[in-house]
């Protein structure tokens, strides 16, 4: 099993451009989310799934869409970059929600 | 006031020696708490579950003070592999149980 897999490992954009972050995993996990972390601060909570077609809203949803057309993606579309969307993100996946979460190994975002 | 607080360190101990850390949460409502540990540049990986009768694997040691509510985490007999971000993690006690992170302890074990 590879697990949680993300692609790009690292993105530069300009303000006002769009992108899409991808999540997969193997593992038939029904809970998927996405994180940022920044420094000094905890993980945040962007947006989570419980399941195919079901997702909701985190913390911090702002300027993030997602969709979940599969058991196995979620990817994570910023509209139009901003800098403070510069940060680390990470996805998760876990069997259901409360069970332990797999990371995988994030994407460093830089918007110029 | 965050919701969950821990030191940032870094703590700078010698190779072999006892370190604890220690982390608040604000929710008393909160159902369940983690350890988690994050290399420089990786992913967080979940070290332990912290139980309210306290849990060990092998050098680790996780309390849980409810009363009081924090978290602790014991090393012993520190290694240079230890050398970690460690992240408290608790679960929020509302219906989307949703995760709620520290910001991380920086430790650092010399040689």
């Amino acid at each position: 099993n590879a697990g949680v897999t993300q692609t790009p490992k690292f993105q530069v954009l300009k303000t006002g451009q769009s992108m899409t972050l991808q999540c997969a995993q193997d593992m038939n996990h029904e809970y998927m989310s996405w994180y940022r972390q920044d420094p000094g601060m905890g993980l945040r909570l962007i947006h989570y799934s419980v399941g195919a077609g079901i997702t909701d809203q985190g913390e911090v949803p702002n300027g993030y869409n997602v969709s979940r057309s599969t058991t196995e993606d979620f990817p994570l579309r910023l509209l139009s970059a901003a800098p403070s969307q510069t940060s680390v993100y990470f996805c998760a996946s876990s069997r259901k929600a409360t069970d332990t979460q797999y990371f995988g190994p994030g994407t460093r975002l830089t918007v110029l | 006031r965050k919701e969950v607080e821990q030191d940032p360190g870094p703590f700078n101990v010698p190779e072999g020696a006892t370190v604890a850390f220690n982390c608040t949460y604000s929710n008393s409502a909160s159902q369940s708490f983690f350890w988690y540990r994050q290399d420089c540049r990786k992913e967080p990986k979940l070290l332990m579950s912290v139980y309210s009768s306290g849990n060990e694997d092998g050098r680790f040691t996780a309390q849980l003070n409810r009363a009081s509510q924090y978290i602790s985490l014991l090393i012993r007999d520190s290694k240079l592999s230890d050398s970690a971000t460690y992240l408290c993690v608790v679960r929020s006690g509302d219906s989307n149980y949703q995760l709620i992170w520290g910001a991380g302890t920086k430790l650092i074990i010399k040689p």
